[in-house]
């Protein structure tokens, strides 16, 4: 089956640097997405990974083991606008949509 | 410059209601999708479409019907609603350029099936 974990909930402080995992297993591989989702608002699309290695895009950046079926996003500088939910999505081999894990809710103190 | 636009925002049905939720974008994508989005579950793909009149099913099809006459429009219709189904529906369209891709979502959909 297909299964991508993430942990549920993380805690970070303003200004800190703070890295969410995810691990996938799925049939065949097409890609690594993450998104964030503040409460109430639809998904907005934070960093695509389809080969192995680093990809940094301002604050964040999202990086990718294939082998290991392993992916993290790194957020720097912390800003309590941050507070939201980071989604971790794989494309699978032979699908067109996303294999969504459950979120990780990120809560930013002062 | 609108992007990609779901209506109604709210809606608020009775079981055994037939509902159609609409998606609109201004892209002109290839490719549409349906998720819905509940706790526990994270969001989960009902019904995608690569062009005009080619549609498929994701992972929870059963209860839902899709049609795509024009590029533009998605439109995902419950043929009988059922508390099952109350939920937060999102509509995404893909974007694929140099290498790298994109799927952008609407504000999605809050229906409540009473």
């Amino acid at each position: 089956g297909q299964n991508i974990d993430q942990p549920t909930e993380m805690t970070a402080t303003e200004g800190a640097i703070v890295q969410i995992n995810c691990t996938y297993q799925t049939s065949g591989f097409n890609g690594l997405f993450w998104y964030q989702q503040h409460a109430g608002e639809a998904p907005t699309f934070l960093s695509y990974n389809v080969l192995d290695g680093l990809e940094e895009k301002g604050r964040f950046s999202s990086f990718l083991s294939r082998s290991k079926g392993y992916s993290y996003l790194l957020l720097k500088e912390l800003q309590m606008k941050d507070s939201a939910s980071y989604l971790c999505a794989v494309r699978r081999g032979g699908a067109d949509g996303l294999t969504f894990g459950k979120g990780t809710h990120l809560i930013i103190q002062p | 410059d609108a992007g990609i636009t779901q209506s109604p925002r709210y809606k608020i049905t009775e079981t055994g209601r037939q509902v159609t939720l609409m998606c609109h974008q201004t892209w002109s994508h290839s490719y549409m999708f349906w998720y819905r989005q509940d706790l526990g579950h994270g969001l989960r793909l009902i019904y995608y479409s690569a062009a005009a009149d080619i549609t498929d099913k994701g992972e929870v099809p059963d209860g839902y019907v899709v049609s795509r006459s024009k590029t533009e429009n998605f439109p995902l219709t419950l043929e009988s609603a059922t508390r099952s189904q109350t939920s937060v529906y999102f509509c995404a369209s893909r974007e694929t350029s140099g290498g790298q891709e994109t799927q952008y979502f609407g504000p999605g959909t809050r229906l409540l099936v009473l």
